[in-house]
């Protein structure tokens, strides 16, 4: 199993529509959850940071967390074509001499379709 | 606005060759990472750094050395470059427990 798994699409959606996105992790000892955008040959950018139960909203992006179930989502509502890029999940863990560390899904490449 | 820097954009490199890749942060970060981004692969943390001079090994350290000689500077190495080391690589840093920052990002190829 991977340590942070996400569906890698490509997922389209029309403009205006809601974008969902989705991810789960397997390290139940994870308290920090992080989604950044990551724009054709550019570095990622962080967009959201959601470290409890719950849903946190951030303009139009919401973040979803749920630890029981071990799944973190972001929904991007009234979706623009700028957000057309690849998203990326990241999750941190403790790694074996105690220091923090992100591990990173693979990525959803979403396109809006005008 | 934090600010990673990595000087070198764009490197061609020959097998063999020993390559530096150098990265600064200007936010007084005490972790900073070295992470790889491939087609498919995502992105991969090959070695980060928690303190001066301190390094723990990533996923993926095989082939790659790191230096951390100030708190600012993270380097890393390639002591013999080969062909599969050809990637993008990413430099990123942050505060214990909040998210990481990155770089531009270098783009290497081993020919």
């Amino acid at each position: 199993q991977k340590e942070v798994e996400q569906n890698s699409g490509p997922l389209s959606v029309p403009e205006g529509a809601i974008a969902s996105l989705n991810c789960t992790y397997s390290d139940r000892g994870s308290q920090s959850f992080f989604w950044y955008r990551q724009y054709s040959g550019k570095s990622p950018e962080l967009i959201m940071s959601i470290y409890s139960n719950g849903d946190k909203e951030d303009g139009r992006f919401t973040a979803q967390l749920n630890k029981a179930s071990q799944y973190v989502s972001l929904l991007i509502r009234d979706s623009q074509p700028s957000d057309s890029a690849t998203y990326l999940c990241a999750v941190n863990k403790i790694s074996n001499f105690g220091n923090e560390k992100l591990t990173f899904g693979t990525g959803t490449r979403l396109t809006i379709i005008p | 606005d934090v600010k990673v820097t990595q000087s070198s954009r764009y490197l061609v490199k020959r097998t063999g060759e020993k390559v530096f890749l150098e990265c600064v942060q200007d936010m007084d970060h005490e972790n900073m990472f070295w992470y790889r981004q491939d087609p498919g692969l995502g992105l991969r943390l090959i070695y980060f750094s928690y303190d001066v001079k301190m390094k723990e090994k990533g996923d993926i350290p095989e082939g790659y050395s790191v230096s951390r000689e100030k708190k600012e500077r993270f380097s890393l190495i390639l002591e013999s470059a080969s062909t599969n080391q050809t990637s993008m690589y990413l430099c990123a840093s942050s505060l214990v427990n909040a998210p990481i920052y990155f770089g531009e990002g270098s783009w290497l190829t081993v020919v």
